[in-house]
């Protein structure tokens, strides 16, 4: 059971370059989230998705789009990439909303130069 | 105002102590409570969720939750080299549908 898979693991982007971090869940959850993790800073949320067909923001949205393409995938793009986003993502998933267990993949650790 | 707040330490303890760590929210609405432990490296990790009022044990760790105070705390017994990591308090809000952190406290335990 592969739980939550994201990609990539790592990435180097240069400033203004665009890219798509991918998530996919195999435990049938509704419930998607995209955070941030920065030094002393937590985990920070970006967006999520309630259930399929639903995107919210979160605290830090700016500079990022989301898309639930369906009820196991949720993408993280970032159209114009800037030094401020480097930063390691983490993808989660819970059964539905925040009443279970979040589950989370292995992180994307991202470098914008 | 944060949502979420925690000490971000880091908290240093000795072995067999108890080790203490504390959060507090501020949507008064939250209904759902977690404790996170984050090894330097990895991913986030459940080690207990509470939702109500009063106290939860398992094995060496208790969650104490306190919604008129809007507080949640974790206890963890006995601590071991084993237990040095951040661990992060969560709340799930009732009104938005999200899961929200705070910024983690680090813990070391010294042998």
């Amino acid at each position: 059971n592969a739980g939550v898979t994201q990609t990539p693991k790592f990435q180097v982007l240069k400033t203004g370059q665009s890219m798509t971090l991918q998530c996919a869940q195999d435990m049938n959850h509704n419930s998607m989230y995209w955070y941030r993790q920065d030094p002393g800073m937590g985990l920070r949320l970006i967006y999520y998705s309630a259930s399929e067909g639903t995107t919210d923001k979160g605290e830090v949205p700016n500079g990022y789009n989301v898309s639930r393409l369906n009820k196991r995938e949720f993408s993280l793009r970032l159209e114009s990439a800037a030094p401020s986003q480097t930063s390691v993502y983490f993808c989660a998933s819970s059964e539905y909303g925040g009443h279970t267990e979040a589950f989370f993949g292995q992180g994307t650790r991202l470098t914008v130069v | 105002q944060k949502e979420v707040e925690q000490n971000s330490g880091p908290l240093s303890v000795p072995e067999g102590a108890i080790a203490s760590l504390n959060c507090t929210y501020s949507d008064r609405g939250s209904q759902s409570f977690f404790w996170y432990r984050q090894y330097s490296g990895k991913s986030p990790e459940l080690i207990m969720s509470i939702y109500s009022n009063g106290d939860k044990e398992d094995g060496r760790f208790t969650a104490q939750l306190n919604k008129a105070s809007q507080y949640v705390s974790l206890l963890i017994r006995d601590s071991q080299p084993s237990d040095s990591a951040t661990y992060l308090c969560a709340v799930y809000g009732q009104g938005a549908q999200k899961l929200v952190f705070g910024q983690g406290t680090r813990l070391t335990i010294n042998p």
